[in-house]
């Protein structure tokens, strides 16, 4: 079967960067993404990056990506505590979400 | 342009019964799919439906149906609820047309508890 793999907790000081980790099983995804879901919430896409490419920056967000080693990574530069949430990678070429990280921001 | 929404919000139903959640897709987007998000868990991809027919279906028995309609808008059913049916069901459309790239818009979701 297809897997999607990360770490479930990462707690970070404000201010800090935080870097949240995945490991996928298909290589044949064309598109990876990040989403953000806040308590009682859907899921908010974040951003995302082509296999093509190996890394992404939109604003504080970097993505990269290490199609060899099947390794997605998510890294949120000057974390503030509005950025607590539960994140999922996710791909969808076949649908599949990681089991998420939850992020713990401390003031 | 509007979002993607779900009803319920909230919905608690028995054991053995049936349930409808609703969908109301993104503005211009032609295809939904639905996920089931138990608590602590990352969403299990359900079935998909573009242009009205099922086109891809997770590992959901037979008691889990859709409906997409002419508007794009979709329901999902789903018959003899079990407790471990109790879960946050969530929509998502899109429309593959403007690429991928753009990912899934996704609803807040229908939490369901079945008692």
């Amino acid at each position: 079967g297809e897997d999607v793999e990360q770490s479930l907790f990462l707690s970070v000081r404000e201010g800090d960067s935080s870097v949240i980790n995945c490991t996928y099983t298909d290589s044949s995804s064309t598109y990876l993404y990040w989403y953000k879901q806040e308590p009682g919430a859907g899921l908010q896409l974040l951003t995302y990056i082509f296999s093509n490419m190996d890394m992404k920056q939109d604003q504080r967000l970097t993505v990269l990506l290490n199609k060899k080693d099947k390794h997605l990574s998510l890294r949120i530069a000057d974390t503030q505590t509005g950025d607590s949430a539960i994140y999922f990678c996710a791909s969808f070429n076949k649908f599949y979400f990681g089991s998420g990280t939850k992020l713990n921001v401390k003031p | 342009e509007t979002g993607v929404t779900q009803s319920p919000t909230h919905l608690i139903k028995t054991r053995g019964q049936q349930v409808t959640l609703r969908c109301s897709s993104q503005s211009g987007h032609n295809t939904v799919s639905w996920y089931q998000q138990a608590l602590g868990q990352g969403p299990q991809f359900i079935f998909q439906y573009y242009r009205e027919e099922e086109n891809g279906r997770g590992n959901f028995p037979p008691r889990f149906s859709g409906l997409q309609f002419p508007n794009y808008s979709s329901e999902l059913n789903v018959n003899a609820l079990e407790l471990d049916d109790s879960a946050l069901y969530l929509c998502a459309s899109s429309n593959p047309g403007t690429g991928s790239s753009y990912g899934y818009t996704f609803g807040s979701g229908t939490r369901l508890t079945v008692v």
